[in-house]
Parts: C-alpha cells; sequence; structure tokens
C-alpha cells in the first residue's frame, strides 16, 4: 500500500518562475491538503481539495493555486515566486469520510528560491 | 489569532528514560488533538490523536494527556530510544474540516 508521494523532491528556481509541485495521495484516499514548512518552524496550511475543488484555504496569497484530478492526485502551483518562498512542501492526503482528521504526509518537495 | 504554541524548543534525554513534550494551546474550540513525528528529510509522522472528550490516550510506549481546563497537551514516551530522536509536533484541528494548525516543534534529542 504506497503511501503519500510527491514529486519531484527537490527544486530549485530564481526569483519570478513558477514552479509546479505534484502529490499523489495514499490509496484509498481522496482528500489532499498542501502545506508549507519553513526552516525550522511547524507546517502551515495552505489550500485542501476535495471533489476537484479547493475546500479550505489558508493565508497564503493568490500565487498559490492547485489543482485535483479525478484520480485524486493534486498539484499545487507557485507564480511569481520569492525568495521567502523557499521551504519543505507537504502534501497530506485524507478521507473525507469517517476519521477524516487524521493525515498522512508525503516527505515534501524542498523548493530552493535564489 | 489563535495557534497551538510549545512550552521547550529542545529536549534532551538519556536513553530509557521517558520524555514528556508539552503543548499549550488557546483556542478552546479545539476539539481534536494531533501528536506528529518529523525526522530529518521526512515528512511529518502520525504518532497519537485525541479527541476533547478524553483526557488520556495510550498507544505503543506513547501517552498522550489532555487538560481542557487549562489547555494543555502532552506526549509522554516510555523508555526512550535512539530512534526517538527527531522533531515533534502537536497540532490542532480548527473544526471547520481538515485544516491542522501547528505548533513551533520540540526537538527531541536521546543521548546514549
Amino acid at each position: 500500500d504506497a503511501g503519500v508521494t510527491q514529486s519531484p523532491t527537490h527544486l530549485i528556481k530564481t526569483r519570478g518562475q513558477q514552479v509546479t509541485l505534484r502529490c499523489s495521495p495514499k490509496s484509498g484516499h481522496d482528500t489532499v491538503s498542501w502545506y508549507q514548512q519553513a526552516l525550522g518552524q511547524g507546517p502551515q496550511f495552505i489550500f485542501q481539495y476535495y471533489e476537484e475543488e479547493e475546500r479550505q484555504r489558508g493565508n497564503f496569497p493568490d500565487r498559490f493555486s492547485g489543482h485535483q484530478f479525478p484520480n485524486y492526485s493534486s498539484e499545487l502551483n507557485v507564480n511569481a515566486l520569492l525568495l521567502g518562498d523557499s521551504a519543505l512542501y507537504l502534501c497530506a492526503s485524507s478521507l473525507a469520510a469517517g476519521d477524516g482528521e487524521k493525515l498522512f504526509f508525503g516527505s515534501g518537495t524542498q523548493l530552493s528560491v535564489l | 489569532g489563535e495557534s497551538v504554541g510549545l512550552h521547550l524548543p529542545t529536549l534532551s534525554v538519556q536513553e530509557g528514560d521517558n520524555s514528556i513534550i508539552n503543548c499549550a494551546y488557546s483556542n478552546s474550540a479545539s476539539d481534536y488533538f494531533i501528536w506528529y513525528k518529523q525526522e530529518s528529510g521526512k515528512g511529518p509522522q502520525f504518532i497519537i490523536d485525541i479527541r476533547s472528550n478524553m483526557d488520556k490516550r495510550q498507544g505503543q510506549r506513547v501517552t498522550v494527556l489532555l487538560n481542557k481546563t487549562v489547555k494543555h497537551l502532552s506526549l509522554q514516551i516510555a523508555a526512550t530510544q535512539p530512534g526517538d530522536s527527531a522533531v515533534y509536533f502537536c497540532a490542532e484541528n480548527n473544526n471547520a474540516g481538515n485544516m491542522l494548525t501547528f505548533g513551533g516543534g520540540t526537538r527531541l534529542m536521546v543521548k546514549p
């Protein structure tokens, strides 16, 4: 049973560029959440996707957008990258019904913006 | 806004001793709490959870205690092992879906 998988594992971009990160949820899960984790801090909620729609959003600008596909996989897009966007981006999956609060995280994508 | 926080940023314990990691929360409406373990280069790993209608829950070598009166959460690890060395986060559910609010984390270091 595969867990949450993310790609790529590491990425280097320059300011102003755009980036797309990808996530496949744990088998059987239908909900995907994205978190940003700056160095030495706890993860911060970006947004959550369920049934291919954004269900909840944290305090992040519109430069951060996402998408969920019919197979429940998801993408996180960040436009006009800033140095401060350098962080570990974590994807977490869960099941909307039942014990939905229990999130399972991937290993993340380490994004460096130069 | 309200958030989850931790008392100690770093905890160093001797192998075999018990560890206690503390967490304070300020949102009295929170009804679900989770402890995660994060090792270097990995994502947070679920350890144990507790709902607000309980004050104690036990897992394998771990126990979570919830004191709603003082809004305090703790994680106890029995017979701490070198493999327990990691950063531990508490997180609360915001009652508006599956969004979790994380604290800043406590680094647990186990001395052999």
